[in-house]
């Protein structure tokens, strides 16, 4: 069974800090999804990163995927409060289709 | 642009009861899901469809049935409400993952269901 971990669930921080979060899964993989959900709404696709070493970023939001370790970080740098959400990261169930399975999504409160 | 489109947004049922979740998307995908999000908690894949007259089950099927008639349209249905069914779902599309798509999903704004 696909598990995806990430971690930490909730995180709260300053407006101005850097941070990462981690996300985990347990089979080969070589994509990985991103994508945020403001509270009460659907989710917005952020990154899909296609392959071993890829690196996507987008205004204070940069993405990587190391499929060896089977590990992908979300790195915040200088936050604001605009990026309070909540983040969650997904994989392929089968590495050939689209079934993809969430982890559990990481709170993100930005305090100014 | 309508993207994915779920009704209702709201709806009470009683135990025992029955209803459909209503789903459409205007981007010919071919793939289409259902999802379903507890509170504070990742989405589940309840079933999918990879083209219409085709459908599968996902992780927790159990309770609920879907059907494919058209590439349009992927309506869930519940049947015999249960309160363990309280949560928001989550309809989805997308192109088959390959050389030109990357097979990220597409989502609707969801539906919240509450059983009492």
């Amino acid at each position: 069974e696909l598990k995806v971990e990430q971690n930490p669930l909730f995180l709260s921080m300053q407006e101005g800090k850097n941070y990462t979060i981690y996300c985990n899964y347990s089979t080969t993989s070589d994509r990985l999804y991103w994508y945020r959900q403001d509270p009460g709404k659907s989710l917005e696709s952020l990154f899909v990163l296609l392959s071993n070493g890829a690196v996507k970023q987008e205004g204070r939001l940069m993405a990587s995927l190391d499929t060896k370790a089977r590990l992908s970080t979300l790195h915040i740098t200088a936050a604001v409060h605009d990026l309070s959400a909540t983040y969650f990261c997904a994989v392929d169930r089968d590495n050939a289709g689209n079934m993809l399975t969430f982890g559990g999504g990481t709170r993100l409160m930005v305090k100014p | 642009n309508a993207g994915v489109t779920q009704t209702p947004k709201f709806r009470i049922l009683k135990i025992g009861q029955s209803m459909t979740l209503q789903c459409a998307q205007d981007m010919n995908h071919n793939y289409m899901y259902w999802y379903r999000q507890d509170p504070g908690m990742g989405l589940k894949l309840i079933y999918y469809s990879v083209g219409a007259g085709i459908t599968d089950k996902g992780e927790v099927p159990n309770g609920y049935n879907v059907s494919r008639s058209t590439t349009e349209d992927f309506p869930l249905r519940l049947e015999l409400a249960a309160p363990s069914q309280t949560s928001v779902y989550f309809c989805a599309s997308s192109y088959p993952r390959d050389q030109m798509n990357t097979g990220e999903l597409f989502f609707g704004e969801g539906s919240r269901l509450t059983v009492l």
